[in-house]
């Protein structure tokens, strides 16, 4: 079964600080990969998602990913954080049926310190 | 049009009432999804019509009914539930295999 792990359940960094959030896989083969942000009270918003078109995809709200392979790992990264990203993170595995189900990591919760 | 719309965005319900849950979206989206997801947790998946047929009901107990009446359109009837089952219920639609996957604002449920 397809899984991931998401490393740090609360991630802490200053504003305009680097931000990394990890997130390994777990599969047989390379899966569909996404990232997703949730705000409080709202519901899921994706920034950015991983088809193996490209293995340093580009999201939303200057976010990135890069897929490694020989990692297992998916981690998103956005070079300078601003208040505005406090959220909470997901990221999500889907497999190949046509109805696949997307499974979702336990979470990161990111704060941005003034 | 990218929207999946949920209504309604809050609900109290008692444990003897029947009350449904509804989803629409009109972007040709053949998936569709339930989610419930408690306070600080991932979404759990519940449900996952495909071509408007059931395709996956992740041992759901039977006090939540799924519905697909067409293409653009999810429900989720529910009936003597219990404190335990509120949550915040999402819905979510793609074009399936592979696919992002959009959300709904979500429906606060709090069962009393």
């Amino acid at each position: 079964a397809q899984s991931v792990t998401q490393l740090g359940s609360h991630v802490s960094v200053s504003e305009g600080a680097l931000v990394l959030l990890r997130c390994n896989y777990s599969s047989s083969v390379p899966p569909y990969l996404f990232w997703y942000v949730q705000y409080p009270n709202q519901g899921l918003q994706l920034l950015l998602k991983y088809t193996s078109a490209a293995t340093l995809v580009k999201g939303i709200n200057g976010f990135e990913a890069e897929f490694k392979k020989s990692e297992t790992s998916f981690h998103l990264t956005k070079p300078s954080a601003h208040m505005s990203d406090a959220a909470e993170y997901f990221c999500a595995v889907s497999g190949y049926s046509s109805a696949s189900k997307i499974i979702f990591g336990s979470g990161t919760r990111l704060s941005i310190r003034p | 049009d990218t929207e999946v719309t949920q209504t309604p965005k809050h609900l109290v319900m008692g444990m003897t009432n029947k009350k449904s849950l509804k989803c629409e979206q009109h972007m040709g989206h053949r998936a569709m999804y339930w989610y419930k997801q408690k306070a600080k947790k991932p979404p759990e998946l519940m449900f996952v019509y495909s071509y408007e047929k059931l395709s996956i009901n992740e041992s759901v107990p039977s006090r939540f009914s799924p519905e697909c009446p067409n293409s653009s359109l999810l429900n989720l009837h529910l009936h003597a539930l219990q404190p335990e089952d509120s949550a915040l219920y999402l819905c979510a639609s793609s074009y399936g295999r592979g696919t992002e996957a959009f959300f709904g604002q979500g429906t606060r449920l709090t069962v009393v």
